[in-house]
């Protein structure tokens, strides 16, 4: 198993751009989430998914979008990125327990917005 | 809102010393998750505590889960140089069932 995957690894961004930070899991696990880590701020839940067709905003949703069409794939959309943006971003998943179980971390992606 | 606080920030520990870690939430919390994230790294989860005052070890850390549900606490004895790294403490309110919140994170340099 890859576990959670998540591209691209880095990425730069000029003010204004769009992107899609993908995100995927084979483990089978309905729950999925999106954390942004700032230095000093821990991780803070973006957006959360306890399976397909079903997403909840977290603490920081403004200036993202997600959505779940399949049980794998959980991509988070930038629509128009801005400097306070600039950020490392994981992907998480679990089982169905959502937060109740182990929560497994993708690599992350290291976004940097001009 | 639910707020989960983490002291101290920053821990700075000679190898072979001991030292505790805190977690502290504004309220009651269902359970409370534990992770390590070494430098360059993904946070990788360490273990849970669901119970009110259950204490679990690993090795040798100690994890401890308030009476109130409300604190936690991991201590490390013996410190080595591989402890280095940021343990967060995660957990969730019973009403935000989806929202698991972290605390900003111990980050522990280790001296040889």
């Amino acid at each position: 198993n890859a576990g959670v995957t998540q591209t691209p690894k880095f990425q730069v961004l000029k003010t204004g751009q769009s992107m899609t930070l993908q995100c995927a899991q084979d483990m089978n696990h309905e729950y999925m989430s999106w954390y942004r880590q700032d230095p000093g701020m821990g991780l803070r839940l973006i957006h959360y998914s306890v399976g397909a067709g079903i997403t909840d905003q977290g603490e920081v949703p403004n200036g993202y979008n997600v959505s779940r069409s399949t049980t794998e794939d959980f991509p988070l959309r930038l629509l128009s990125a801005a400097p306070s943006q600039t950020s490392v971003y994981f992907c998480a998943s679990s089982s169905v327990a959502g937060p109740r179980d182990t929560q497994y971390f993708g690599p992350g992606t290291r976004l940097t917005v001009l | 809102g639910q707020q989960v606080m983490q002291i101290p920030q920053y821990q700075h520990v000679q190898e072979g010393e001991d030292f505790t870690t805190y977690c502290n939430s504004s309220t009651t919390l269902s359970n409370i998750q534990w992770y390590k994230q070494r430098p360059g790294g993904h946070p990788v989860f360490l273990i849970q505590l669901v119970k009110s005052g259950e204490v679990k070890k690993q090795k040798r850390l100690t994890f401890q889960f308030g009476e109130a549900k409300k604190n936690s606490s991991l201590h490390i004895t013996a410190t080595q140089t591989t402890d280095v790294g940021t343990y967060f403490c995660a957990g969730f309110e019973t009403d935000s069932w989806g929202k698991l919140q972290f605390g900003a994170g111990t980050q522990v340099v280790v001296t040889p």
